[in-house]
């Protein structure tokens, strides 16, 4: 069964303190690794997708990694805005659905 | 219109009772998924369309739920008698085509069953 396992659960974060938030998972073949924001009250907002293991993918602040079982979102010198959940999702080569994981709470201190 | 809009945003209902839970996407996308996202929870599949055509639904969580698009653009998803476990934030999200990467979802309906 296709299954995301996103850590740590929530993560405390110094402006300018660059860390990283883990995406594991297990899918029958993968079609696509994706990150999303999500904001308090809204919708996911997509960020990257990521199709390969080696692929990397940068946007600003973020950069996402992937490998066979993994994926990483570096967070360089963060920002008070960029707190939000992170959501990893994976979607497979048989079917429609993507699986999202339970997200990873940023919150970044001025 | 610029984004995936939802409709109410905000829903309660008594125990019991039915609800219809609106979402208009993107002008000319093919694809439209529904969700279920519990508070502190990742979204979690429902049921996916491909214009008109209901290719998946295995998410649905009993045969209380109900989905359709008719005619291939605005989707109504339908729960009948409502119960507490149906307490949720419901989301919608559209994308181009089913190969197509990136999905854009609308800010979702808050379901409350009292």
């Amino acid at each position: 069964e296709d299954q995301v396992t996103q850590s740590p659960e929530a993560l405390r974060l110094q402006e300018g303190e660059s860390s990283s938030l883990n995406c594991s998972y297990t899918v029958s073949g993968l079609r696509g690794l994706f990150w999303y924001r999500q904001d308090p009250g809204k919708g996911p907002e997509f960020l990257f997708t990521l199709y390969s293991a080696g692929e990397e993918k940068e946007k600003e602040r973020l950069k996402a990694t992937l490998t066979k079982k993994e994926s990483f979102l570096h967070i360089t010198a963060p920002k008070p805005e960029d707190s939000a959940t992170y959501l990893c999702a994976v979607r497979n080569t048989g079917g429609f659905k993507t699986i999202f994981g339970a997200g990873t709470r940023l919150f970044v201190k001025a | 219109g610029a984004g995936v809009s939802q409709s109410p945003r905000y829903k309660v209902a008594k125990r019991g009772q039915d609800v219809a839970l609106r979402c208009d996407p993107i002008s000319g996308h093919v694809s439209l998924f529904w969700y279920q996202q519990a508070l502190g929870q990742g979204p979690e599949f429902l049921t996916y369309f491909q214009n008109e055509a209901q290719l998946d639904k295995s998410g649905l969580p009993s045969d209380r739920f109900f989905a359709e698009r008719p005619e291939g653009s605005v989707s109504t998803l339908k729960i009948q008698r409502t119960q507490q476990e149906d307490s949720a934030v419901y989301l919608c999200a559209s994308r181009t085509t089913d190969g197509g990467t990136e999905a854009f979802f609308g800010q979702g309906t808050r379901l409350t069953v009292v």
